[in-house]
């Protein structure tokens, strides 16, 4: 069974250009997270997908980040425009019963 | 708000020594979780706690829940350098995580 995969794995963009993350999440499972590390500081939620609503966005961190998962599958995450402090790696994880979640191995952005 | 806070951040240990990592968190929660990562990987889900006085292990790895005292520890028996990565414990749903205990064993 294929895990949780991310892509790209790195992306290193200017400050005020656009990026787009995606995450294909396992199969059949419902729910899908977006968490995002900034560089030494803690793993932060940003939202929560249950199928195709947004079922929690307290996370994200102002309007120029848009997370999507069109027809409950992959889920995108824009970030537009990008800032520096927008830097970090982005984790997806998902799950099925909301207990235990599956990550991906991150996209690491950075931002120049 | 809920707050995690792992301790040690950074562990340096010898082979087939045991240490114990601590996951304290200030709010109750029915789930803890521990975590794996080796660089630049993916967080690898190592235990699941749902309960108080929940232990689980595999292999040198025990990982054990209070949740009276909001206190989980991760014990690690005879440590081997494969060990070696970032652990973290994450706490609720959806995950609020601890700052992770890099650890690193050595001969």
């Amino acid at each position: 069974e294929a895990g949780v995969t991310q892509f790209p794995s790195h992306s290193v963009i200017e400050k005020g250009q656009t990026v787009t993350l995606r995450c294909d999440p396992i199969s059949g499972h419902d729910n899908l997270y977006w968490y995002r590390r900034v560089m030494g500081k803690e793993i932060k939620f940003l939202l929560h997908f249950v199928k195709e609503s947004k079922q929690d966005e307290s996370g994200m961190p102002n309007n120029r980040f848009l997370a999507e998962r069109t027809g409950g599958t992959y889920s995108t995450l824009k970030v537009q425009p990008a800032e520096l402090e927008d830097s970090g790696v982005y984790f997806c994880a998902s799950s099925q019963a909301g207990i235990e979640a599956f990550f991906g191995q991150g996209t690491r952005l950075t931002v120049v | 708000e809920l707050k995690v806070e792992q301790n040690p951040l950074f562990l340096s240990m010898q082979e087939g020594k045991n240490y114990t990592i601590y996951c304290n968190y200030s709010t109750t929660s029915d789930r803890l979780y521990w975590y794996r990562q080796d660089p630049g990987k993916s967080l690898e889900s190592l235990f699941v706690l749902l309960s108080n006085g929940a232990v689980k292990q595999e292999g040198r790895l025990m990982a054990s829940l209070d949740t009276k005292a909001r206190l989980s520890t991760l014990h690690i028996t005879a440590a081997v350098h494969d060990l070696s990565a970032t652990y973290f414990c994450a706490v609720d749903n959806p995950l609020v995580f601890g700052k992770g205990t890099r650890l690193s064993v050595i001969a």
